[in-house]
């Protein structure tokens, strides 16, 4: 099965700074890459998806981008605000109607004001 | 976006009692809900998937004796843990989606914390 590998499990940065996560995924089927936010006692919700026929997604101060080759896919935020503080989780699945995502491990991003 | 509700948040109960959490999506039809397993600083696990008015499919490792689920509706499920015992203590989260289109969004439920003394 996928198997989805997401780096580094904490990170801390200042306000204003860029941060960066990263994933890898194994299934080369794999097509769906979303990413969830999960902020202390919340619920993940999704802030930003991608699949696999484009390269980069931006959204204001977040973007994805993917590369198949290579088999990544990273998120990246920029100009930091303590509220980014949060889990972040990747994911990688095989789309359509009925896919299942298989997690990275979550990374704890630390936005110091 | 689209609500999921799960109910309770918190329960404590004893060793050898069951308890039963449920999932409840409040304004889309849940097609196909996810049981997911959270530990401290963890991912999320998945235990297991269900669709409307089928049987669940558990992932490798996950007892189905142990963990019955049941999606007897569009917008119901419910994870019963039986004869629940200390180690069964964890965050339990449950997502659902509607699966009429392609890529639908997951929509994740408050969780429930469980303890078992």
């Amino acid at each position: 099965g996928e198997n989805v590998e997401q780096h580094p499990s904490t990170l801390s940065v200042q306000e204003g700074d860029s941060a960066v996560i990263k994933c890898t995924y194994s299934d080369s089927a794999s097509n769906y890459f979303p990413w969830y936010k999960q902020e202390l006692g919340k619920r993940p919700q999704l802030i930003i998806d991608i699949r696999s026929n484009v390269g980069e997604k931006k959204d204001q101060r977040i973007a994805v981008t993917l590369n198949k080759t290579a088999k990544h896919f990273s998120l990246h935020i920029t100009e930091t605000q303590p509220e980014d503080s949060a889990v972040y989780f990747c994911a990688a699945s095989i789309g359509g109607g009925s896919y299942i995502p298989t997690f990275g491990r979550g990374t704890s991003l630390i936005v110091h004001p | 976006g689209a609500v999921v509700s799960q109910h309770p948040s918190w329960v404590i109960c004893k060793s050898g009692t069951s308890v039963k959490i449920e999932c409840r999506s409040l304004d889309f039809q849940a097609t196909t809900m996810f049981w997911y397993r959270q530990f401290p600083k963890q991912s999320l696990m998945l235990m297991a998937t269900s669709n409307e008015g089928s049987k669940a499919t558990y992932e490798q490792g996950v007892e189905k004796d142990k963990f019955l689920i049941n999606h007897a509706s569009l917008t119901l499920s419910t994870l019963t843990v039986t004869s629940a015992h200390p180690e069964d203590s964890s965050f339990y989260i449950c997502s659902a989606r509607n699966d009429r289109g392609m890529f639908g969004e997951l929509f994740f439920g408050e969780g429930s914390r469980l303890t078992v003394l």
